[in-house]
């Protein structure tokens, strides 16, 4: 699977847009951009995912270029319990690594009152 | 609201005992894996199970480390003997298509 390269963290004034970027510029033509968050002492928690188009679901939007090397993540109205860790992953479906979804580091956003 | 279940939530044993992690995954799901939370490594796939039957299992250490999925409603990850290097938060989930998965609330177990 494509690596990608997300920041280590982020912090977001309540109320306000957060915009969560992610880079994959080895992603492969079969690989979509899935999102997944982590709050403290939960489990992951899937968020949202796409191939080439923008996609919008009731929890968030993802952006990805036309050249698919990078997306963006919003959350259109950030609340304190938005705080967590994003993770961005390239994953192929039915690929050579199946389930193999491989979490990196991912984002710590603060959502700041 | 269909959750993924795991018991038990917290499990603190000594070096050598045997450990049972269970999870219930959500039914109809027909995918299930097990993935293992530490601070060094983060979130790392141990094994999966497809329709009941194990696809993966390499990231497993396999001498003390078993999975099962005896049937529909319940898979189980084995630890025999522990270690304390095993102290980890490992999480279940369940799901259809590979990359969509529901994830359990984890079992944090404490090896000494």
């Amino acid at each position: 699977d494509a690596k990608t390269t997300q920041p280590p963290s982020m912090d977001c004034a309540e109320g306000r847009a957060a915009n969560l970027p992610c880079n994959h510029s080895t992603i492969s033509g079969n690989e979509y951009v899935y999102w997944y968050r982590q709050i403290h002492s939960q489990g992951p928690q899937y968020i949202i995912h796409g191939l080439k188009n923008n996609e919008t679901n009731e929890m968030a939007s993802l952006i990805i270029t036309e050249d698919r090397k990078s997306s963006t993540l919003i959350l259109p109205h950030a609340t304190l319990r938005d705080t967590a860790v994003y993770y961005c992953i390239a994953f192929e479906m039915g690929g050579g690594s199946q389930g193999n979804l491989i979490f990196g580091k991912g984002t710590k956003l603060s959502v700041k009152p | 609201d269909a959750r993924v279940t795991q018991t038990p939530r917290h499990k603190v044993t000594e070096m050598g005992q045997e450990v049972t992690m269970r999870c219930q995954p959500i039914l109809g799901h027909n995918t299930v894996f097990w993935y293992r939370q530490t601070m060094m490594q983060g979130l790392e796939l141990l094994a999966y199970f497809r329709n009941r039957a194990p696809l993966d299992d390499s990231g497993m250490p396999k001498d003390r480390f078993s999975a099962e999925m005896p049937d529909a409603t319940l898979a189980t990850l084995k630890i025999q003997p522990s270690e304390p290097r095993d102290s980890a938060v490992y999480f279940c989930a369940s799901g259809f298509l590979e990359g969509e998965q529901f994830f359990g609330p984890g079992t944090r177990l404490t090896v000494l």
